[in-house]
């Protein structure tokens, strides 16, 4: 299983790129990442998910490192919505989702 | 749809009382689970199904059981309640087991006094 590393917290003004950082060093080559996102005391939201090429879809964009140690979650337009707590996750045996303790970005006016 | 709904939204239960906390879907997946958030920690995986009739332990399964005798229904029991039990328990659904997103229901807040 990769072990995540990301900062605990992070500030982004709104209308701005938020890039969060997330460090997956032990990550297996076959091994997807997946970022989500919690929002307030909400369930998480799947965000994206990527093995090694970069992915895009409407939310976000995820650039993954060429030797797949680390990626970058991209928002490209941060809004006061997109406070939360932002999630990378390796994904074991048996699809368990390895939640550590994620980002908390703050967007601020 | 109404997606992964969870029963009921809030609890508080005595020390060994027992209970069932209810989790559906209705999207026909055949992967389910349940998971628990401790304040300020992230989710840790208790149990889940890979279909109808097959159950397996996550990270921390003791204290709860588990059933599947549909594919819409993955109920999670607590035989005899404990303070440590007291947390956010989410269920969460996937099409099937493998690289693909998992949807999550909006949670049950359980305390144990």
């Amino acid at each position: 299983d990769a072990k995540t590393t990301q900062p605990p917290s992070m500030d982004c003004a709104e209308g701005r790129a938020a890039n969060l950082p997330c460090n997956h060093s032990t990550i297996s080559g076959n091994e997807y990442v997946y970022w989500y996102r919690q929002i307030h005391s909400q369930g998480p939201q799947y965000i994206i998910h990527g093995l090694k090429n970069n992915e895009t879809n409407e939310m976000a964009s995820l650039i993954i490192t060429e030797d797949r140690k680390s990626s970058t979650l991209i928002l490209p337009h941060a809004t006061l919505r997109d406070t939360a707590v932002y999630y990378c996750i390796g994904r074991s045996a048996g699809n368990m989702l390895t939640f550590g303790g994620g980002t908390r970005l703050m967007v601020k006016p | 749809n109404a997606g992964v709904t969870q029963t009921p939204k809030f609890q508080v239960l005595k020390t060994g009382q027992s209970m069932t906390l209810q989790c559906a879907q209705d999207m026909n997946h055949e992967y389910m689970s349940w998971y628990r958030q401790d304040p300020g920690m992230g989710l840790r995986l208790i149990h889940y199904s890979v279909g109808a009739g097959i159950t397996d332990q996550g990270e921390v399964p003791n204290g709860y059981n588990v059933s599947r005798s549909t594919t819409e229904d993955f109920p999670l029991r607590l035989l005899s309640a404990a303070p440590s039990q007291t947390s956010v328990y989410f269920c969460a659904s996937s099409p099937y087991l493998g690289d693909n997103e998992q949807f999550f229901g909006p949670g049950t807040r359980l305390t144990v006094l």
